[in-house]
Formats: structure tokens, C-alpha cells, sequence
């Protein structure tokens, strides 16, 4: 089966900028989560989707940070305005069901300068 | 307080050898389950072992075997038989299962070398 796919690769902004990730995870798989790898660090979770529904966004910035997932399937997590602090690799995952197993992507590595 | 320490930040070991990465948790929950990931170089999160709370077995997968013992919270990883393919970040993580979420809480991380 195709895995997680996560675009862009990387992405290099200014300060203040916005951007925004892609997500599309494997087909059929019902929860998606969105990760926050600081260098040095662990991942954190920032939000997790149960279909198209939110089921945890408790560590989310949402003064800044916003996400969604259409119609259940794929997901997009856009900063606005952009911090130093940002800098990070953001990982999507995605699981078949609400305590199964994950499959991660390979992460887009934002650079904010 | 953290729900996952990893005190090894780098680790080295010798080709064909085996090596030990050291994980302890904390968590009042009585049912959780335990991971260990492997990221290299290129960013991915690899699943390499799970090992469930009530599990009466310690989780064996190739040459990757989890060390559980529970009354230390301790989940160490071990990987037999070393490969230069080993080397990369190594993450210990854990979910709690009685609250029904399934977010994953990691460490952070031990940078493993192998060496020729």
C-alpha cells in the first residue's frame, strides 16, 4: 500500500510569512494526526482528526496555527503569520482506526528565518 | 513531569555487536502501550517494536527484542547483530490506552552510530 505522502519537502519562509502543509494518508485510514519535531526534540502532537472531526487540538497554537481535513481524507496545517520558533519538521500520521497503529510521513522540514 | 526519558543522547557501537537504548517511562495508567520509532537521516518514522502493558512476553521483532520491565518503567531497546544501516535517531514512545485518545508521547530520541 502507498504510504503517508507529505508535500512539500521543504519549505523556507520569512518571519511573519505563511505557509501551509499537505497531507494525504493512507487510504481508508479514519484518524490523522499532525506532529511537531522541534531539532533535538521528540515529535508533539499538535492536532488529531478522527474522519473529518477534531478529536484532540489541545497543544495546537491556534492564535497561529489552523488545520483541517476535508471530506475525511486529506489534511492541510497552515502557520499564519510564521515564528522563529517554528522552525521545525512537521510529521502527519495516519491510523485505520482511533487506537491503531501509525504510519508516519516523511515529514515536511520548515525553516523560518 | 516528562512521560518519557531517554538519557542517552549518542550512542556508539562496533559492527555484529549488540547495543542496549535506554527508555523509562511514567504514567498512572494501567493500560498503555510502548514504541520504539527510528528515524534516519532522510525523516521518516520507522515502527520497529510495540509492547503492550499486559503483555506477559517481552516484544521480539528480527534482530530488534524490547527489554520491558515494568515495575522499573523501564522499556529498553535492544538490537542485536548491529548494522551500518543502524545508524539513526531512535525514539522511545508511549500511548495511554484508558483515556481512549491515541497520541503518542516521545522521548527525545538517542543518536546511534554504528561503527565500522
Amino acid at each position: 500500500e502507498a504510504g503517508v505522502a507529505q508535500s512539500p519537502r521543504y519549505k523556507i519562509i520569512e518571519k511573519r510569512q505563511s505557509v501551509a502543509f499537505w497531507c494525504n494518508p493512507i487510504s481508508g485510514h479514519a484518524t490523522l494526526y499532525w506532529y511537531q519535531q522541534i531539532l533535538g526534540q521528540g515529535p508533539k502532537l499538535l492536532i488529531q482528526f478522527q474522519n473529518n472531526g477534531v478529536v484532540d487540538d489541545s497543544q495546537l497554537p491556534k492564535d497561529r496555527f489552523s488545520a483541517e481535513r476535508l471530506k475525511g481524507v486529506d489534511s492541510t496545517l497552515k502557520i499564519q503569520p510564521a515564528k522563529l520558533e517554528d522552525s521545525a519538521v512537521y510529521l502527519c500520521a495516519s491510523s485505520f482506526f482511533k487506537l491503531g497503529g501509525y504510519t508516519f510521513g516523511s515529514g515536511t522540514r520548515l525553516t523560518v528565518v | 513531569a516528562q512521560k518519557i526519558t531517554q538519557t542517552q543522547p549518542g550512542m556508539f557501537v562496533q559492527e555484529k555487536e549488540a547495543v542496549t537504548l535506554d527508555c523509562t517511562y511514567d504514567t498512572s495508567d494501567p493500560s498503555y502501550g510502548l514504541f520504539w520509532y527510528k528515524q534516519p537521516s532522510s525523516g521518516e518514522m520507522i515502527f520497529l517494536i510495540y509492547q503492550g502493558s499486559y503483555d506477559q512476553q517481552n516484544a521480539t521483532e528480527g534482530r530488534y527484542s524490547l527489554n520491558f520491565q515494568k515495575a522499573r518503567k523501564s522499556a529498553n531497546l535492544v538490537i542485536s547483530a548491529s548494522q551500518l544501516g543502524d545508524s539513526a535517531m531512535y525514539f522511545c514512545a508511549m500511548r495511554e490506552l484508558s483515556t481512549g485518545a491515541n497520541n503518542l508521547f516521545f522521548g527525545t530520541g538517542t543518536r546511534l552510530t554504528v561503527i565500522p
